[in-house]
């Protein structure tokens, strides 16, 4: 069974604090990215990496960055959390999107980030 | 146009509704597009590719018509377990990463 796994559920930070969010996988994926999930703006990519130490910005990199030293783990820094960073993370796999008919995206179960 | 576009929500339907939702996107050079359902606090989970010649999965049909740059999902007899998010996903320009739609709520009663 495919299996993607953030490292917490929930968590709660201060204004300022170094915050890390890590995303391990087992399918030996290429492909691993970072979205945030807010209500009415629906998932939104931050960064991207297809291959160790490779990252891509996303859509909304500002404030963050990420780090891949092995395969199978992509991890999101928020290197001074501020308030307007509170929401739900979710990290996902895939292989890469190739022709016709891509490939499925698996997600964590996401990280419920809130910063006071 | 915004890169992936959905109809705004919510549907509220009875069961055993015939309900379709549409999509737009921007990339001309897409190659690959899906369906994805997000139930309430879950990750989203892929529902169904989408294929150029259109594809069927049961009680879900989705089509793509790349001219006008539109993809639809049709869910037919509706249950109340299809009560769920459902999101458009389309491929970014690059190729490198897939970009979602804001989802279309879905919400099924008896």
């Amino acid at each position: 069974d495919v299996k993607v796994t953030q490292s917490s559920r929930y968590l709660v930070k201060r204004t300022g604090e170094k915050v890390f969010l890590e995303c391990v996988q087992d399918m030996d994926h290429e492909n691993m990215f970072w979205y945030r999930q807010d209500p009415g703006l629906g998932l939104r990519l931050i960064y991207f990496s297809y291959d160790v130490k490779m990252k891509e910005k996303g859509d909304i990199p500002e404030g963050y960055s990420v780090s891949r030293e092995k395969k199978e783990r992509f991890s999101l820094i928020l290197e001074s959390a501020s308030t307007n960073q509170t929401s739900m993370y979710l990290c996902a796999s895939s292989m890469p999107v190739q022709g016709a008919y891509g490939t499925e995206a698996f997600f964590g179960q996401g990280t419920r980030l809130t910063v006071v | 146009r915004k890169e992936v576009e959905q109809d705004p929500g919510p549907f509220n339907v009875p069961e055993g509704a015939t309900v379709a939702f549409n999509c737009t996107y921007s990339n001309s050079a897409s190659q690959s597009f899906f369906w994805y359902r997000q139930d309430c606090r879950k990750e989203p989970k892929l529902l169904m590719s989408v294929y150029s010649s259109g594809n069927e999965d049961g009680r879900f049909t989705a089509q793509l018509n790349r001219a006008s740059q539109y993809i639809s999902l049709l869910i037919r007899d509706s249950k109340l377990s299809d009560s769920a998010t459902y999101l458009c996903v389309v491929e970014n320009q690059a190729g490198t990463a897939l970009i979602f739609g804001k989802g279309t709520t879905l919400s099924v009663s008896s």
